[in-house]
């Protein structure tokens, strides 16, 4: 089975930084994903690792501990339309991802 | 570009009722998924497709049943609905290969009384 957790809530103001932590035990492993879902609307990709280290894509920077089940997700220069939740996945090595439970990220003026 | 059609968007159904959410999509791709959405518990995996003809149970398959006559559509069917279904339902692919990357469906809101 997968157990995957990660913060229900953080909040942040607009143009900060914010680091959203994600710790994983699992049977398998063949990468970490990353989600964003705004209210109402369906998940979007964000990032995967599978290899350890950073991962940037413009504001977005996500890394992979494997040794350590560890993920995090870095959001630089918040803006407002970054409000959302995010979601940590973790793939089992049969392209079935299990989901932590998501972080609700309110950005403030 | 369509990507996944779910249908119906939000339905309100009476217990014991039956159900089917109609999934369907266009790229083409191998594996296709269901998953539940509840506050406090994030996705759950209900059932899955590797490919066309083929099926899997996820965490949650109970109450639950899904067919893969082909490789575009995915149905999936509540037998005799119950309360605890209630939920938002996320249809999703993926080409099965390289990262598995998940491309999701608008989702189905379904509300059993």
């Amino acid at each position: 089975g997968q157990n995957i957790d990660q913060p229900t809530e953080m909040t942040a103001t607009e143009g900060a930084i914010v680091q959203i932590n994600c710790t994983y035990q699992t049977s398998g492993f063949n990468g970490l994903f990353w989600y964003q879902q705004h209210a109402g609307e369906a998940p979007t990709f964000l990032s995967y690792n599978v290899l350890d280290g950073l991962e940037e894509k413009g504001r977005f920077s996500s890394f992979l501990s494997r040794s350590k089940g560890y993920s995090y997700l870095l959001l630089k220069e918040l803006q407002m339309k970054d409000s959302a939740s995010y979601l940590c996945a973790v793939s089992d090595g049969d392209y079935k991802l299990s989901f932590g439970a998501g972080t609700t990220v309110t950005v403030r003026a | 570009t369509a990507g996944i059609t779910q249908a119906p968007t939000s339905q309100i159904l009476a217990a014991g009722r039956s159900m089917t959410l109609r999934c369907t999509q266009d790229m083409r791709h191998n594996a296709m998924y269901w998953y539940r959405q509840d506050l406090g518990l994030g996705l759950r995996l209900i059932h899955y497709s590797n490919t066309a003809g083929t099926t899997g149970k996820g965490e949650v398959p109970d109450g639950y049943s899904v067919s893969r006559a082909n490789t575009d559509d995915f149905p999936l069917t509540l037998a005799s609905a119950v309360p605890s279904q209630t939920s938002v339902y996320f249809c999703a692919s993926s080409d099965g290969k390289n990262t598995g990357e998940l491309f999701f469906g608008e989702g189905s809101r379904l509300t059993v009384l």
